[in-house]
This record gives structure tokens, C-alpha cells and sequence, in this order.
């Protein structure tokens, strides 16, 4: 598998319900960011967890992360239509410069 | 709110034509950034940029592509003789932070179609 996969790949989801995406890499990361993209629309950074945290929380999000299993989850609570969305794990390893983006989970929240 | 700002917002082109890509990043970010998007697939890093050379480079970006920052302000990215595999969309993001420590910022893309 590749560096950032996540899951599901699509979820769909009634509105005021919680949504709930995994995130999973291979490498030592020294954080993963969470991105989300609109159709179409460039990224927007959404929260950064450090390799030494382990949650983190951000108004209705709330981000984990376990490096032992190298595995984050994004948790949405009271999702709203506005988050229909593709949310993508980004990892940044070593000492280089790049995000490795993920495969992205589509998000639709239904009214 | 400062934001990074990406011109075309769509470029059609002929095979083999060059095609330069303008970025203009958040004006006090030190480190830019050119990730591109094939339709329907994953965000991948193309090139990374800090004190007017590249510091970091992908396999994708080969000696048809070229970065620079011809005037202290513009990012820009150029392909030099385009192929049907380049139509994508083209991310420039800026960082104020070094590497590994922040988050970036993205414009909202260039679309690129080869024909």
C-alpha cells in the first residue's frame, strides 16, 4: 500500500451525524495535516498533529493519531451539507520538504 | 486574509507548445511548492523551492519542467514541450514555516488540458 491511504473511500452520511475517516502510512512521520477539497477547488488546510500528539481538536474536528500503528482518524461530529467534500491525510516525513498527499475520503453529507 | 493566488485558472494548449504557470504566494512564506492532480486521482509533489533553488524534487519532475521566481513576488512553473499525460490540475502552495514544521498554503489551481 502507499504512504496515506485512506478509508473509506467514499462515505455518505445524513447531516448532523458524525463522519469518520482513517488515515494510514508506512514511514516516521514528523506530523500529518488534514486537508479538505471542494469539487474542483484548490486544499484547505484543516489541522496539523504532530508525531509527539496524540489528539487534537479543532471546533467540530477532532483528529488522532497513533504512531504505533501509524494511523490517524478525522473525526467530523454534527457534520452539516457545507463538509461535502474529499478529505485527504497529508504525511511529512524525514528531513525533506514535501506532503505526501492520500487517496482522499469523499464526503457527502445529506440534508 | 492573505491568500495564494494561481493564474490561468484553465489553460488549453497543443501538444508539444510550452506553458508557463503563475503563482503568486503569500508574500512573507519563505518555501513554495508545485503539487499537481490528475482528474480523479491523488494530490503529487512535483517540486519544492527556498532561497531561490529547488530543494527537493519528484520523479515527475523531469527536465521538461522548470521552476522559478523570476521577481521576488511570482512562483512560476513551466513545461517546455507539453504531452497529453500533463493535463492535470497544477497547485502552487507557500509555507512559512520550514520543512516538516507547518502547513501549506494552496491556491485554487490551474487547470491544464493538453490536446
Amino acid at each position: 500500500s502507499q504512504q496515506g491511504e485512506e478509508d473509506p473511500q467514499a462515505l455518505s452520511i445524513q447531516e448532523g451525524e458524525n463522519a469518520t475517516m482513517n488515515c494510514s502510512y508506512k514511514t516516521s512521520i514528523n506530523n500529518l495535516q488534514w486537508y479538505r477539497q471542494n469539487s474542483g477547488r484548490g486544499l484547505v488546510h484543516l489541522i496539523l498533529i504532530r508525531s509527539n500528539e496524540r489528539e487534537k481538536h479543532s471546533g467540530r474536528l477532532r483528529v488522532t493519531l497513533d504512531t504505533s500503528k501509524k494511523s490517524s482518524s478525522l473525526l467530523i461530529t454534527a457534520s452539516r451539507a457545507a463538509d461535502t467534500a474529499s478529505y485527504f491525510c497529508a504525511t511529512s516525513t524525514g528531513g525533506g520538504n514535501k506532503l505526501t498527499f492520500g487517496t482522499g475520503t469523499q464526503l457527502k453529507v445529506e440534508l | 486574509e492573505p491568500e495564494v493566488t494561481q493564474t490561468p485558472s484553465h489553460q488549453v494548449t497543443q501538444m508539444g507548445q510550452e506553458v508557463i504557470l503563475r503563482c503568486v504566494p503569500i508574500s512573507n512564506h519563505l518555501y513554495f511548492y508545485w503539487y499537481r492532480q490528475i482528474l480523479g486521482q491523488k494530490v503529487e509533489f512535483l517540486v519544492s523551492f527556498y532561497n531561490n533553488e529547488i530543494s527537493e524534487k519528484s520523479e515527475i519532475f523531469d527536465d521538461q519542467f522548470s521552476v522559478e521566481r523570476p521577481d521576488g513576488s511570482n512562483f512560476t512553473l513551466k513545461i517546455r514541450s507539453t504531452k497529453l499525460e500533463d493535463s492535470a490540475m497544477y497547485f502552487c502552495a507557500s509555507s512559512g514555516e520550514g520543512p516538516g514544521t507547518g502547513e501549506l498554503f494552496f491556491g485554487e489551481g490551474s487547470r491544464l488540458t493538453v490536446l
